[in-house]
């Protein structure tokens, strides 16, 4: 059972236009929510976070919003550029649990076209 | 701050060698690092969860015989490939975490070839 679902493989947008990336998680007892940016051959890079105590978190162009109730988030980013294109992966943790241990989606594939 | 470093980047052995590959915390100290593999196009697969100072506790399905961790200290745990076969080619990547933090900083991956 995955508990952690990206269920876009790749998006594509243009250039200036927002992205939206989706993730849906079943576990009840995730608290912390985050979102790593990797590109090919590299590790992946953290990028914007939130804990379960916000809706909405914000970090230049990028914002991540979680819907408890619908056990979904998504991070926006606007406006696209095209180096934001890489692969996303969204993750999650139950910070009372296994300290650090996250819980990765698929990843989600992000095309922008300059 | 926050930087993880991976060595090497890149290696290609013989089937049958082991492989030492070495994640270092370089301006913190990690109580937990993990260690992950990814498969091309494929998502990250964690292996195991590395606590200083004591026992590697593996993912379901990883051979803890044939993944050999080892966390001396604060700053650096090592992933030995025993004897490894060409099924074992793969990009390997550590993380490290803050003490009670939620968020991995990961490393830059190693590239194993093994031939």
């Amino acid at each position: 059972d995955q508990q952690v679902k990206q269920n876009s493989p790749s998006l594509s947008v243009q250039e200036g236009r927002i992205s939206i990336l989706n993730c849906d998680y079943t576990n009840s007892m995730f608290d912390y929510f985050l979102w790593y940016k990797k590109y090919p051959a590299e590790g992946p890079t953290f990028l914007i976070s939130i804990s379960s105590i916000k809706d909405k978190n914000e970090d230049g162009r990028f914002t991540v919003f979680l819907n408890k109730s619908a056990k979904h988030l998504s991070l926006h980013i606007v406006p696209s550029q095209p180096g934001d294109s890489a692969v996303y992966f969204c993750a999650a943790s139950a910070t009372n649990t296994n300290a650090g241990k996250s819980t990765f989606g698929d990843g989600t594939t992000l095309t922008v076209k300059p | 701050g926050a930087v993880v470093s991976q060595h090497p980047s890149r290696v290609i052995c013989k089937s049958g060698t082991s492989v030492k590959i070495e994640c270092r915390s370089l301006d913190f100290q990690a109580t937990t690092m993990f260690w992950y593999r990814q498969f091309p196009k494929q998502s990250l697969m964690l292996m195991a969860t590395s606590n200083e100072g004591s026992k590697a506790t593996y993912e379901q399905g990883v051979e803890k015989d044939k993944f050999l961790i080892n966390h001396a200290s604060l700053t650096l745990s090592t992933l030995t490939v025993t004897s490894a076969h060409p099924e074992d080619s793969s990009f390997y990547i550590c993380s490290a975490s803050l003490s009670g933090s939620g968020t991995q900083y990961f490393g830059p991956g190693t590239r194993l070839l093994v031939l």
